[in-house]
Parts: C-alpha cells; structure tokens; sequence
C-alpha cells in the first residue's frame, strides 16, 4: 500500500527566508507522482509542483522547488524567499501508475506554514 | 486553465434530510471525477472515483448508501449525501480529471463545505 508522511504539522518561517517542508513516501511501484499543493483557508487546492518518478532533474516552478531524493523516498518541497501569502496548509500528494486508468491521489496529512514579517 | 466548479459552496442541513453537491467542469470533458472529504485540520480523504456512464468506485470504509455518486454527463457529477447526519458535516472536494494525460492531472473545485445540525 502506498503511504505518504509528512512529519512537521506546522512550520514558521520569517518572511523572505526559505522554508524546508518535508514528505517522505512509501510505494511499491517504479511509476508514481508526487505532487504539492497549497491550501489557503479558503480551501481550495492550489496546485504548486510536480515530479515524475522517472524524472532525471527535480522539478521548480518560480519560488517552489522539489527536492527529489528517489533512494531516501523523499520529496521535499523548497520554498524560497517566503512571503506573507505562502502562510497556508500544504499537502504532498503521490499518484501510482493509473490502475484502470484512475489517476487516484493519496494525501499526506499537511503542514500549516506560518510567515512571520 | 481547465476550471471545475463546486455548487454550493456552502450548506446547512437538518439532520436526517439529504443533500446534493455539484461539480463541473466548466472548459473540458472529464471523464473521471474524484470526490474528497476532508474533516477539520486534516488530510484530503478519497471517498470515491466517478466514471461518466458507469457506477462510481468507492473508497474503503465509504457507505455508497449513503455517499450517492452519479456522473451523469462528461462534464457533471454529483454527490448526495442521503439522510445526513451532524457527523457527515466535513468539507467536501471534488476534482476533475481530463482525458489526456499530463501532470496537472487532477483540476480541484473550491469545496463545500456541509454542516449538518
């Protein structure tokens, strides 16, 4: 069974430092994804980075960067110069190779981040 | 960017009657749809996979008498959550997911959020 763990429940961080979250993961199957998203308390699921199993390069999106370390099963999203807005939830996500063809995402349990100014 | 719309945003409801909840995809045909409930400060939990034109695909431990899925067309689901009860009340997500393939594989709606008195 597939299993992701997210070990920091919450995370302060002074404005315009960078900010380590970590996710650690647990699959038996050569073909997965892994996947970030940010929660504000409105609640929608923002979507912020991705990272193939096969990819060679850790995925960035402007300030969002995954440290994809594939033998350690991590995952760990790098935030730099945080700002006022990064304060949220954040969940890791892994998708296994579609069994059926459903892309089906399992959650970690989410890290609240707060920055302070 | 492909857009999935959740209506209501939000509902109270007595205990004991049933409600439905929307999703659409508003600029692409989905032929999965994902449906998430997701308590107080926790994770994202799958509650079930929707197919347009066959019966929806329930999570473990997720009474499918009481959580009906119906995807009627390719660009509608719904959830009605039948006789429901104070402990039903949660925040409920749904995600759409377009037939091709690509990491931004699932598209979240905004949530309802269901209160049950």
């Amino acid at each position: 069974a597939q299993k992701i763990t997210q070990t920091q429940p919450g995370m302060f961080v002074q404005e315009k430092e960078a900010v380590t979250l970590d996710c650690t993961y647990d699959t038996s199957d050569p073909s997965y994804g892994l996947f970030w998203y940010k929660q504000p308390s409105s609640g929608e699921m923002i979507f912020l980075i991705y990272q193939g199993s096969y990819d060679q390069q850790n995925a960035t999106e402007g300030r969002y960067s995954l440290n994809f370390q594939k033998a350690r099963k991590s995952a760990n999203l790098v935030i730099s110069a945080s700002q006022l807005g990064d304060s949220a939830m954040y969940f890791c996500a892994m998708r296994e190779a579609p069994i059926g063809g459903y892309n089906k995402l399992i959650f970690g349990a989410g890290t609240r981040l707060a920055v302070h100014p | 960017g492909a857009v999935v719309s959740q209506h209501p945003s939000w509902v109270i409801c007595k205990s004991g009657t049933s409600v439905k909840i929307e999703c659409r995809s508003l600029d692409f045909q989905a032929t999965t749809m994902f449906w998430y409930r997701q308590f107080p400060k926790q994770s994202l939990m799958l509650m079930a996979t929707s197919n347009e034109g066959s019966k929806a695909t329930y999570e473990q431990g997720v009474e499918k008498d009481k959580f009906l899925i119906n995807h009627a067309s390719l660009t509608l689901s719904t959830l009605t959550v039948t006789s429901a009860h104070p402990e039903d009340s949660s925040f409920y997500i749904c995600s759409a997911s377009p037939p091709t393939s690509g990491p931004y594989e699932q598209y979240f709606g905004p949530g309802t959020r269901l209160t049950v008195t």
